[in-house]
């Protein structure tokens, strides 16, 4: 069963045209995570909601924002992507239980920006 | 900065164990070591994780060493779909140091 859900698998999307990647999960976690992931190299932390707390890495760019409208849905807004920002996107979540909590993926959502 | 060090890529053949190595010499008290691994145009899979003692679960088996300063992640009999990327992280307490911040990994490839 899926747990962690993202939409689309594929998106295309101009150079500069606003582009919205969303994530929903089952879990009922607190914490959901986004990750880029660029070919060969390994998922980058662009940020992470602790409930409704937000929390930015201090090297992702002012292009990527987030929202978060409740528990199960978490979205990742790109304003004006650029080539440089074609990548995979993974969204992932954690429950509160521990340090030790594990974190579940989302399959990814391949974006790429002509 | 990640804050371990794995060989880039290694081989296995198919039903031997695979070993796989990780450095992370600069652990703290208070990090547990974290392994997943990542399987071509798929999400990261948690796979097993430590602080002090060995641990084994149906996936895997770690080893962390007494000084804690390396680990080795076992997989008993590897198939070929145990093919991908694993990746070793520490990971401690709240805060920004609680995030699973990915290092490079290793490609593991399993062979007939």
């Amino acid at each position: 069963d899926a747990m962690v859900i993202q939409n689309p698998r594929y998106q295309v999307t101009q150079f500069g045209k606003p582009v919205t990647l969303s994530c929903s999960q089952t879990l009922n976690h607190n914490v959901m995570y986004w990750y880029q992931q660029k070919s060969s190299q390994a998922p980058k932390l662009l940020f992470h909601y602790y409930d409704k707390d937000f929390n930015n890495e201090a090297d992702t760019p002012d292009n990527f924002q987030s929202r978060r409208p409740n528990t199960s849905f978490c979205f990742l807004d790109i304003r004006s992507p650029g080539l440089g920002d074609a990548a995979m996107y993974l969204c992932a979540t954690s429950g509160l239980s521990g340090v030790w909590e594990k974190l579940f993926f989302g399959s990814g959502t391949q974006l790429s920006v002509l | 900065d990640a804050k371990t060090t794995q060989p880039p890529s290694m081989d296995c053949a198919e039903g031997r164990a695979a070993n796989l190595p990780c450095n992370h010499s600069t652990i703290s008290g208070n990090e547990y070591v974290y392994w997943y691994r990542q399987i071509h145009s798929q999400g990261p899979q948690y796979i097993i994780h430590g602080l002090k003692n060995n641990e084994t679960n149906e996936m895997a088996s770690l080893i962390i060493t007494e000084d804690r300063k390396s680990s080795t992640l076992i997989l008993p009999h590897a198939t070929l779909r145990d093919t991908a990327v694993y990746y070793c992280i520490v990971r401690g307490g709240g805060g920004s140091q609680g995030n699973l911040i990915f290092g490079k990994g290793t490609k593991l490839s399993v062979k007939p």
